[in-house]
C-alpha cells in the first residue's frame, strides 16, 4: 500500500501571508503513462471534501488561483499565496496512482493566528 | 455539474448490515468519465476509501474491508449502492459517495450502536 505523509498536522497562519503543506508518498506516483495522480482536497469544518487540485497541479473548476500544487515522484506541495478566512478546514493529500484505488493523508489543519 | 446525494438509515445494530444509496443528477451514471466510489470518515478522523464502481459493474475494494463491502449500481436509476455487512462501533462515520475525487455528496453519518 502506498503511504501518504503530510506535513505539518497543523499550520497556524496569519491572514494575509502564504501557507504551505507538504505531502510525502512512500513510493513513487509516477504512473506508467507519465501522469502523476496526486490530487489536493479542502474541508472546511461541518463540511464535505472538495477538490482543489488534480494531477499536481491542475486547479479544480472555481478554484481561486491563489492555491497552487507543485512537486514530482514522491514529494508534493500545496501551497496558499496569502491565506484568508474561507481556507481554514483541514486539507487533505489523495493520491490515485492505481486508480480508482486511494488513499490519503492524515490531513493538515490550517488555522488563524 | 454533477451532484450526488447519500440516503439511508443513519443507525445501524452491530452485527446487521449497513445499506446505502447515492443519486446521481446532472449527470448519467453510465458516462465513461467516472468511476463511482465510497468514501467514509470517522467522528474527527481522517478519510478511507471503502470502493469504487465504473457503470459496467466493474468493481474495486479496499482490501482491509472487501470481505464486507459490496458495491452496486442501477444504472435506470441512476443511482449506486453500498452494503457494508457485519458492522461494528468502528463502521460509525460519516459515508459519502464520490464521482472518484472530483465531487463528493454531503455526506451522512452512519452510527452503529445497539
Amino acid at each position: 500500500d502506498i503511504v501518504m505523509t503530510q506535513t505539518p498536522l497543523s499550520s497556524p497562519v496569519t491572514l494575509g501571508q502564504p501557507a504551505s503543506i507538504s505531502c510525502r508518498s512512500s513510493q513513487s506516483l509516477v504512473h506508467s503513462d507519465g501522469n502523476t495522480s496526486l490530487s489536493w482536497l479542502q474541508q472546511r469544518p461541518g463540511q464535505p471534501p472538495r477538490l482543489l487540485i488534480y494531477k499536481v497541479s491542475n486547479r479544480f473548476s472555481g478554484v481561486p488561483d491563489r492555491f497552487s500544487g507543485s512537486g514530482a515522484g514522491t514529494d508534493f506541495t500545496l501551497k496558499i499565496s496569502r491565506v484568508e478566512a474561507e481556507d481554514v478546514g483541514v486539507y487533505y493529500c489523495m493520491q490515485a496512482t492505481q486508480f480508482p484505488v486511494c488513499t490519503f493523508g492524515q490531513g493538515t489543519k490550517l488555522e488563524i493566528k | 455539474q454533477l451532484q450526488l446525494q447519500e440516503s439511508g438509515p443513519g443507525l445501524v445494530k452491530p452485527s446487521e448490515t449497513l445499506s446505502l444509496t447515492c443519486t446521481v443528477s446532472g449527470g448519467s451514471i453510465s458516462s465513461s468519465s467516472y468511476y463511482w466510489g465510497w468514501i467514509r470518515q470517522p467522528p474527527g478522523k481522517g478519510l478511507e476509501w471503502i470502493g469504487s464502481i465504473y457503470y459496467s459493474g466493474t468493481t474495486y475494494y479496499n482490501p482491509s474491508l472487501k470481505s464486507r463491502v459490496t458495491i452496486s449500481v442501477d444504472t435506470s436509476k441512476n443511482q449506486f449502492s453500498l452494503k457494508l455487512g457485519s458492522v461494528t462501533a468502528a463502521d460509525t462515520a460519516v459515508y459519502y459517495c464520490v464521482a472518484m475525487g472530483d465531487y463528493w455528496g454531503q455526506g451522512t453519518l452512519v452510527t452503529v450502536s445497539s
